[in-house]
């Protein structure tokens, strides 16, 4: 089955830019959508946006003017990138395949701390 | 783009039945049948427990139900277990093509 692992640095620096992988095994990225969601310490999910195999792209209106996600269908992975970073932003990353309405499956996440 | 507005915890004991409610709006769980369910445990990525307001996924018990009515979605849990206390979060679709999650109900077995 589809499994997702989430990679990258686990320490980012502030007004630096964040960015992790989310390697796709067991199936191909290509005709799904694949979105990014983050969970702060000990708070809610947030979603991020999501990316279609076509290149369509959507983002949460409050990241919109930070996030790009971007995917290589040849090496079967999406990306996430998040600009000008700030403690705020510290919080477990996590991927996930979004097929018709639902997130299924997810990555473990990844813990992301933005510090000096 | 406002959280869905669920309740910050419920409880209830083993053998009972429990609801989370869901609130959003005619721009989000009132408009779409694209409202989801899912279930943390702590240190655990997000397992999805319903789909499409009232669809589980092969594997999930049958304890576990949705339904909706309005802009308010549900999720039911009967015959409650230990290994039901987590955090549950609902999701839905929103008209400008993005997704919303709710602020997550805490899931206390007593």
């Amino acid at each position: 089955q589809v499994q997702l692992q989430e990679s990258g640095p686990g320490l980012v620096k502030p007004l630096e830019t964040l960015s992790l992988n989310c390697n796709v095994s067991g199936g191909s990225i290509s005709r799904y959508y694949w979105s990014w969601i983050r969970q702060p310490p000990g708070k809610g999910l947030e979603w991020i946006g999501y990316i279609h195999d076509s290149g369509k792209t959507n983002y949460n209106p409050s990241l919109k003017s930070r996030v790009t996600i971007s995917g290589d269908t040849s090496k079967n992975y999406f990306s996430l990138r998040l600009t000008s970073v700030t403690a705020a932003d510290s919080a477990v990353y996590y991927c996930a395949r979004l097929p018709l309405g639902r997130f299924d499956p997810w990555g473990q996440g990844t813990l992301v701390t933005v510090s000096s | 783009q406002s959280a869905l507005t669920q309740p910050a915890s419920v409880s209830g004991s083993p053998g009972q039945a429990i609801t989370i409610s869901c609130t959003g709006t005619s721009t989000d769980v009132g408009g779409y049948k694209y409202v989801s369910w899912y279930q943390q445990h702590p240190g655990k990525a997000p397992k999805l427990m319903i789909y499409d307001v009232s669809n589980r996924p092969s594997g999930v018990s049958n304890r576990f139900s949705g339904s909706k009515s309005g802009n308010t979605a549900s999720l039911t849990i009967s015959g409650l277990q230990v290994e039901d206390e987590a955090d549950y979060y609902c999701s839905s679709y929103t008209n400008d093509s993005t997704w919303v999650f709710g602020g997550g109900t805490k899931l206390t077995v007593l």
